[in-house]
């Protein structure tokens, strides 16, 4: 089936750093890949939809600048959360689609952020 | 607009008894159905799908799951669980009008499998 590989899986850093989060996509070509927050308990909360070569779309609620996204090809979206803070600690997660409609979206392993 | 609801955002059963996880939805549009798995610190996995055709879907792992229009259900079932079913369960729902296919999700049930 479908691979999508996302790395790190786990990133523990100070309070002010950046920290880029990328989402490939092996065997596929991914028109469109999707980024997700996951709380603990909690069901997944999409950030923002990116098509490659294009802007992503932010959900309601989501600053832009500060969760800067990049889908450059079509096997690699980027995620970079910015001046990161121990609030934006969750896990994050990607998910990648291919051109068909009915296509499911096939997910990464996530990453477990932790900010000091 | 769309949205799901899972009921029970927690089910235990014995190893061996039926499993049945409850997934409503609501969609002004022909839906896309899916049940995905998650196991603890990984992503979902895809489990089965319901996009057009026949009602009645298998999927991976002995799972199947039934597309209801009149009652707006997609519950999913296991006729006898395993241990390693434990897991959370979200079902979603998307269509082919939804833009890059945004998945909408329902808030999850926790399954346990007491042995």
């Amino acid at each position: 089936g479908a691979v999508v590989s996302q790395h790190p899986s786990r990133v523990i850093c100070k309070s002010g750093t950046s920290v880029k989060i990328e989402c490939r996509s092996l065997d596929f070509q991914a028109t469109t890949m999707f980024w997700y927050r996951q709380f603990p308990k909690q069901s997944l909360m999409l950030m923002a939809t990116s098509n490659e070569g294009s802007k992503a779309t932010y959900e309601q609620g989501v600053e832009k600048d500060k969760f800067l996204i990049n889908h450059a090809s079509l096997t690699l979206s980027t995620l970079t959360v910015t001046s990161a803070h121990p609030e934006d600690s969750s896990f994050y997660i990607c998910s990648a689609k291919g051109i068909n409609s009915n296509q499911p979206q096939h997910f990464g392993d996530g990453t477990r952020l932790s900010i000091l | 607009a769309q949205s799901v609801t899972q009921l029970g955002s927690h089910v235990s059963v014995s190893e061996g008894a039926l499993v049945l996880l409850r997934c409503n939805y609501s969609s002004s549009v022909p839906p896309y159905l899916f049940w995905y798995v998650q196991y603890p610190n990984q992503g979902l996995q895809l489990l089965l799908k319901y996009t057009t055709g026949a009602t009645l879907v298998k999927g991976i792992n002995g799972f199947e799951a039934e597309f209801k229009k009149s009652e707006t259900s997609f519950h999913l079932t296991k006729p006898s669980a395993h241990m390693s079913d434990a897991a959370e369960y979200f079902c979603a729902v998307s269509s082919w009008f939804n833009q890059g296919g945004k998945l909408i999700f329902g808030q999850g049930t926790e399954l346990s499998v007491k042995p």
